[in-house]
């Protein structure tokens, strides 16, 4: 089975933090996804990754940046972190082509005080 | 239709009832179209891929139908379980985006089912 680990499933941070946010996944993947989860917004691609150090910007990426220098991990930062981010955040993998199904973490809910 | 819509957005049923939801897409450059079952407290879990006009998908007493052409996918669920309690998630990819996977997700269905 496709394991896909995030580093925390709960952290409280301070407005203005720099925060990272891991994801692991064991199954070579060359896709990888953030998604961040609002009430009534459903999942929204803030940056997606389809190779080593190669990433694509999602819906939302504003107030983020992301790294993928191993395969295996791909890290979401929030450069200076804001109330507005407070959120459940996803990680995803998944095999090349959009007809593959995507393999998701347990999620990261942050909370920005 | 330019984004992924569901409805209804939520839906309490009696265990024992049959019931579905529609996943309303973009029809023009389509590539796959997908369900996702998200139980609290756990992660999301892929369902059924679909890519064919009139596709047909089965997992048990879950089911998908899938026409391109006029943009829509059917999520059929026979004889409801308290188990089957989730959000259901369509999502869809299209042509542009094949070699990347990127899907846009709709907003889900809440389904409750009442023993």
């Amino acid at each position: 089975d496709v394991k896909v680990t995030q580093s925390s499933r709960y952290l409280v941070k301070r407005t203005g933090e720099k925060v990272f946010l891991e994801c692991v996944q064991d199954m070579d993947h060359e896709n990888m996804f953030w998604y961040r989860q609002d009430p009534g917004l459903g999942l929204r691609l803030i940056y997606f990754s389809y190779d080593v150090k190669m990433k694509e910007k999602g819906d939302i990426p504003e107030g983020y940046s992301v790294s993928r220098e191993k395969k295996e991990r791909f890290s979401l930062i929030l450069e200076s972190a804001s109330t507005n981010q407070t959120s459940m955040y996803l990680c995803a993998s998944s095999l090349a082509g959009g007809n593959q199904p995507q393999h998701f973490g347990d999620g990261t809910r942050l909370s920005i005080l | 239709i330019l984004n992924v819509e569901q409805s209804p957005q939520s839906l309490h049923v009696q265990e024992g009832d049959s019931t579905n939801f529609t996943c309303s897409f973009p029809s023009s450059n389509f590539y796959a179209l997908h369900w996702y079952r998200w139980e609290t407290a756990k992660s999301p879990e892929a369902l059924f891929v679909m890519t064919l006009n009139g596709d047909e998908k089965k997992k048990g007493r879950i089911s998908a139908t899938l026409n391109t052409k006029e943009g829509y996918s059917y999520l059929y669920i026979k004889g409801s379980q308290p188990e089957d309690s989730a959000t259901y998630l369509c999502a869809h990819s299209n042509a542009g985006g094949t070699s990347y996977g990127k899907l846009t997700f709709g907003q889900g269905t809440i389904l409750t089912v009442h023993p």
